[in-house]
């Protein structure tokens, strides 16, 4: 079973450019999450689609980001225009819904490799 | 509120010594889930292991365990017989029963050295 695929693994541009971020969750995830590490600093949460809706987003830093989610498969996070502070790793992660997955499973939460995303 | 703390920010251990990364969380529900990852120098997030509130047994996979005591509220990790490809960031992680307010701890560097 394929995992959570993230595109671009790396991109670097300039500020005040845009970047997209692309995220495919492992098949039949309800759940899509984005995060985010900056600067080394902590993981933190962007926000949570079921489906297609967005369950929360309290964490998306302000309207520069963008996350769209059509048809509840892939999603993309968008920003525009990138400044310098956005720099770091971002990842999408996915989980099952409720009652999807195995007993074994639950309701573990599986990480992509992340997007390094770099604003010079 | 959900809380993790991970005190050490970082710990350097020479090969083959055994470490213990420290989690420390908060939660009011009585029902949750703690988990650890490891985030190598490659980048991407490893799930390490998953643990629910009801079940306190210690785990042991390998050269790592994990010891959950709910009384101190931890979810320590230690690594036995360290090795160099042990060097990462791990975090510890915290969410309610179906992954709403799922909350990472700072993380803890840890350098093996050779």
């Amino acid at each position: 079973e394929a995992g959570v695929t993230q595109f671009p693994s790396h991109s670097v541009i300039e500020k005040g450019q845009t970047v997209t971020l692309r995220c495919d969750p492992i098949s039949g995830h309800d759940n899509l999450y984005w995060y985010r590490r900056v600067m080394g600093k902590e993981i933190k949460f962007l926000l949570h689609f079921v489906k297609e809706s967005k369950q929360d987003e309290s964490g998306m830093p302000n309207n520069r980001f963008l996350a769209e989610r059509t048809g509840g498969t892939y999603s993309t996070l968008k920003v525009q225009p990138a400044e310098l502070e956005d720099s770091g790793v971002y990842f999408c992660a996915s989980q099952p819904g409720l009652g999807q997955g195995s007993s074994l499973s639950g309701n573990t939460i599986y990480f992509g490799e992340g997007s390094w995303l770099t604003v010079v | 509120a959900q809380k993790v703390t991970q005190a050490q920010t970082e710990i350097s251990v020479v090969e083959k010594e055994d470490v213990t990364l420290d989690c420390v969380y908060e939660t009011r529900d009585t029902t949750y889930y703690l988990f650890w990852y490891k985030q190598p120098p490659s980048g991407e997030l490893v799930f390490l292991i998953r643990r629910n509130s009801f079940d306190e047994q210690n785990e042991i996979s390998g050269r790592y365990s994990w010891n959950f005591q709910k009384s101190t509220s931890s979810f320590n990790f230690t690594i036995t017989a360290s090795q160099v490809v042990d060097s990462a960031v791990y975090f510890c992680a915290l969410s309610e029963a179906w992954g709403q307010n799922f909350v990472f701890g700072p993380g803890t560097r840890l350098s093996v050295l050779p």
